[in-house]
């Protein structure tokens, strides 16, 4: 069965620390990826995704993501946070049923 | 284009009233979904469309209805409200294909007393 974990519940950064967010994945075939940002009072956003070639993938807003299938993560990444950053943050994997299945989300706090 | 739209933005209803959410898109997408997201829990998916005239239970339908009206439009009913069912509901689509992401309604916050 597919499932996403994302350890984190919480991360706090200072302003233009650098950031990584985990993902693991459970998947039996290739796996098509993402990451979401929510907003608070909003709805999801794409950041990014993957879902074959090259294994870092770029986004919006400065994000990229590693796919390493030996570990089967997709860890997002940013090199330098902003304040306008903090927000929660979605992993999903999809599979050939067109089915998204959730991480539970890592909340985003920027300290200024 | 407006994306994925949804009705109302804000909810509440007394144990045990019914009511239904609307969700339409303007993308021309096959599959539609709604989700419920509590704290801690992230977004749970109640049922979902893959195409016109068909529906799928997702991991919590219990509780809910769902009718796929035509291509653009996916409204989820609560037959009779209880407050376990407060949360924030989200629709998406999305278009099928293997590299097809989903689009999210901006949600609607349901409150059940």
């Amino acid at each position: 069965a597919q499932s996403v974990t994302q350890p984190d519940i919480h991360i706090t950064v200072s302003e233009g620390a650098s950031l990584e967010l985990r993902c693991n994945y459970s998947y039996g075939a290739t796996p098509y990826l993402f990451w979401y940002v929510q907003s608070p009072g909003q709805g999801l956003q794409l950041l990014l995704k993957y879902f074959s070639g090259d294994t870092l993938v770029q986004g919006i807003k400065g994000f990229e993501a590693e796919f390493k299938r030996s570990q089967s993560s997709f860890n997002l990444r940013k090199p330098s946070v902003h304040w306008s950053d903090a927000a929660e943050y979605f992993c999903a994997v999809r599979n050939t049923g067109n089915q998204f299945y959730f991480g539970t989300g890592t909340s985003l706090t920027v300290i200024p | 284009n407006a994306g994925v739209t949804q009705t109302p933005k804000f909810q509440v209803l007394k144990t045990g009233q019914s009511m239904t959410l609307q969700c339409a898109q303007d993308m021309n997408h096959n599959s539609m979904y709604w989700y419920r997201q509590d704290p801690g829990m992230g977004l749970r998916l109640i049922y979902y469309s893959a195409s016109e005239g068909t529906t799928d239970k997702g991991e919590v339908p219990n509780g809910y209805n769902v009718s796929r009206l035509n291509k653009r439009e996916f409204s989820l009913r609560l037959e009779s409200a209880a407050p376990s069912q407060t949360s924030v509901y989200f629709c998406a689509s999305s278009g099928g294909s293997h590299d097809n992401e989903q689009f999210f309604g901006p949600g609607t916050r349901l409150t059940v007393l």
